[in-house]
């Protein structure tokens, strides 16, 4: 199974200030497709997971440009322009291009 | 605009079967779609369980596989999942999902006698 590791665990984040998250894979995402399928969701307590972004970069309809996704292979990258107090939560990267489905463990977000 | 629904016993007793079925509505169960089920144990990360398309095609989490079954019922605009065996490990909130995008509102099955 592909590994996803997360950093950090947990970050305390400054309102109007930027955040960034990593995810790492244990193998490369590129599928035989060309496509990396590298997702990223976003979780409020009590809440359904939200896909924010989709292979890599691809912000999804009705998520606010503030949140941007980069990488390639196995090094990824969330970034929150400007954190507001409604993204804190917990921030999932997910890969689809190898079966089984595998999550990352999470950052956590909280409001300094 | 797609809503799933997931619906199902709230406790399930040791060695049983988990049985949970996901209601599709908005958008037909037919679409050329993958329809996948997530849990995730109280207070833990979340955990790929398997996925099947309209087609019919099934993939599994190995880790799962010989004990679940996912299937379609395109009369019924839903499918389903059975997870046989049971033990307390499996005590999650269980999420029903189009290709990830479209989620349930999740539904919280405990193992227990």
């Amino acid at each position: 199974d592909v590994v996803m590791t997360q950093s950090p665990l947990s970050l305390p984040v400054t309102l109007g200030q930027p955040a960034s998250f990593s995810c790492r894979s244990s193998q490369s995402l590129v599928h035989s497709d060309g496509n990396t399928y590298l997702n990223w969701f976003h979780q409020r307590p009590g809440q359904s997971p939200r896909r924010l972004i989709y292979m890599v970069s691809n912000r999804d309809p009705g998520v606010p440009d503030r949140f941007s996704g980069s990488g390639s292979g196995t090094d990824f990258t969330l970034k929150i322009s400007r954190v507001e107090a409604e993204d804190v939560g917990i921030y999932y990267c997910m890969q689809g291009t190898h079966w089984p489905l595998t999550f990352g463990g999470g950052t956590k977000v909280e409001i300094k | 605009h797609v809503q799933l629904q997931e619906s199902g016993p709230g406790l399930v007793k040791p060695s049983g079967t988990l049985s949970l079925t996901c209601a599709v509505s908005g958008g037909s169960i037919n679409s050329k779609k993958w329809w996948g089920w997530v849990r995730q144990p109280p207070g833990k990360g979340l955990e790929w369980i398997g996925e099947i398309h309209h087609s019919g095609s099934t993939n599994y989490n190995p880790s799962l596989k010989r004990r679940v079954t996912i299937l379609v019922d395109k009369s019924k605009n839903q499918f389903s999942l059975n997870l046989r065996h049971v033990t307390a490990a499996d005590t999650a909130v269980y999420y029903c999902s189009r290709e990830y995008f479209f989620w349930g509102q999740g539904t919280l099955v405990t193992v227990s006698s």
